[in-house]
């Protein structure tokens, strides 16, 4: 059964630092998203792509975050300067189907 | 706008018992709707979804959820519940057509006793 692949799969970073989460979506699919989970808190939607651009964002995703897919087949989401709050797990879906989550633990 | 309600935090059944997750949602047009199961520490799996058809869906593991239009809910359900079934579960539903956004709801902690 195809699946989503996520790396790393725990992130720690000091504030202010740049991170870039990655993914792998499912290889006949055509749109992504990304979506964050505070600890203990809802699944929040940040960014959906579609066609290699970003076709819708939420609040959440401000001038900090960007997404793109480089080669066809990582789809990676970028936070340029990181804050506490952006601790959360990151998960990125293809279609309905969920990656593991990568861990972002900002200090 | 769309929107999903889990009107419990918890939900507490005995090993062997049938149990009942619930949700409701508001949406404008079709719903899209979803069922995720989150074990701690981990990523969201997929159960089964709705988006036409039979109103009875089946689903991963032996669970079902029922769509009801008139009452709009999409409640989860499983005949026999089993210890391993405890987790985290989120409804969801899709806004802005068959390929937005899913917009999920708080979570319902399912938590099967033995």
């Amino acid at each position: 059964e195809p699946e989503v692949t996520q790396t790393p799969s725990h992130q720690v970073t000091q504030m202010g630092q740049e991170v870039i989460l990655r993914c792998v979506p499912i290889s006949n699919h055509l749109y992504f998203y990304w979506y964050r989970q505070i600890l203990g808190q809802k699944v929040e939607f940040l960014v959906s792509f579609y066609n290699n651009e970003i076709s819708e964002k939420s609040e959440i995703f401000d001038d900090q975050f960007s997404v793109e897919r480089p080669d066809g087949s990582n789809f990676t989401l970028k936070i340029r300067s990181t804050k506490l709050e952006d601790s959360a797990m990151y998960f990125c879906a293809s279609r309905q189907i969920f990656g593991p989550g990568t861990r972002l633990t900002v200090l | 706008a769309q929107s999903v309600a889990q009107p419990e935090d918890q939900v507490n059944v005995a090993e062997g018992n049938p149990l009942t997750v619930k949700c409701t949602y508001s949406v404008s047009g079709n719903p899209y709707l979803f069922w995720y199961v989150q074990y701690p520490n981990r990523g969201l799996q997929f159960l089964l979804k709705y988006i036409t058809g039979d109103n009875l869906v089946k689903g991963s593991y032996g669970f079902e959820a029922e769509f009801n239009k008139s009452q709009t809910s999409f409640h989860l359900k499983k005949p026999s519940a089993l210890v391993s079934d405890s987790a985290l579960y989120f409804c969801a539903v899709r806004g802005g057509g068959s390929q937005g956004n899913l917009i999920f709801g708080k979570g319902t902690k399912l938590s099967v006793k033995p």
